[in-house]
């Protein structure tokens, strides 16, 4: 099972401010098959990023995607208020498909 | 559109049964694989199950193997799990999700979610 490992656990930070986002995988990722989703209280996920680097219709363009391999970023160029949520990576390279744990980004 | 609308959630025993539904809009239903991901109350994403376009594959996590069954029709465009067996653990939020195309099981639209909560 390919692990995922996502850091830190909960990013504190002010509205304006840059966002990096974490998720390492214990086994490198075929063709980037790395997946982000986003998801407020009470909400669904909703779908980020896809191929590691591809956002999806409609995404801001304010989120990016970047990494291979084992190692990949999720970075919000400048938080707005409505980014404030959970971030979880997924890895659907290799079976079974594998979510990481999540990332909270709070509000300073 | 895409709309997905889940269904069958509820209160049930150990040991219980249940049936969940999901019925999509908006694309054509028989063209796309579909998933099941569940979250238990706090914590994160499971992924649970998965099935192929035309219901020949059926995938699922270890967790639930024996206990759950996964199927669609097609005519109804309306996807089904059947879960047996039903364990303290299996408390969760479940969300059917419609894969971004085959061979990329990536989860481009989710449904609000139905609960299920197995207690005595």
């Amino acid at each position: 099972e390919n692990v995922l490992t996502q850091s830190p656990g909960t990013l504190s930070l002010s509205p304006g401010e840059r966002a990096t986002l974490s998720c390492r995988a214990s086994q490198s990722l075929s063709s980037s098959y790395l997946a982000w989703y986003q998801q407020r209280p009470g909400q669904a996920p909703r779908f980020l990023i896809y191929g590691a680097t591809s956002r999806a219709t409609g995404v801001p363009d304010r989120f990016s995607g970047s990494g291979s391999g084992t190692d990949f970023t999720l970075t919000i160029s400048r938080v707005e208020p409505e980014d404030f949520a959970v971030y979880y990576c997924q890895q659907y390279g290799s079976s079974p498909i594998t979510f990481g744990q999540g990332t909270r980004l709070e509000i300073k | 559109e895409v709309q997905l609308l889940e269904s069958g959630g509820g209160l049930v025993q150990p040991g219980g049964s249940l049936r969940l539904s999901c019925v999509a809009s908006g694309f054509t239903f028989s063209t796309y694989a579909m998933t099941w991901v569940r979250q238990a109350p706090g914590k994160g994403l499971e992924w649970v199950s998965a099935i192929s376009g035309d219901g020949a594959y059926i995938y699922y996590a270890d967790s639930v193997k024996g206990r759950f069954t996964l199927s669609r029709d097609n005519s109804r465009n309306t996807l089904y799990l059947q879960m047996n067996s039903l364990r303290a653990e299996d408390t969760a939020a479940y969300y059917c999700a419609k894969n971004l195309r085959d061979g990329a099981a990536a989860y481009e639209y989710w449904g609000q979610g139905t609960l299920v909560n197995v207690c005595s």
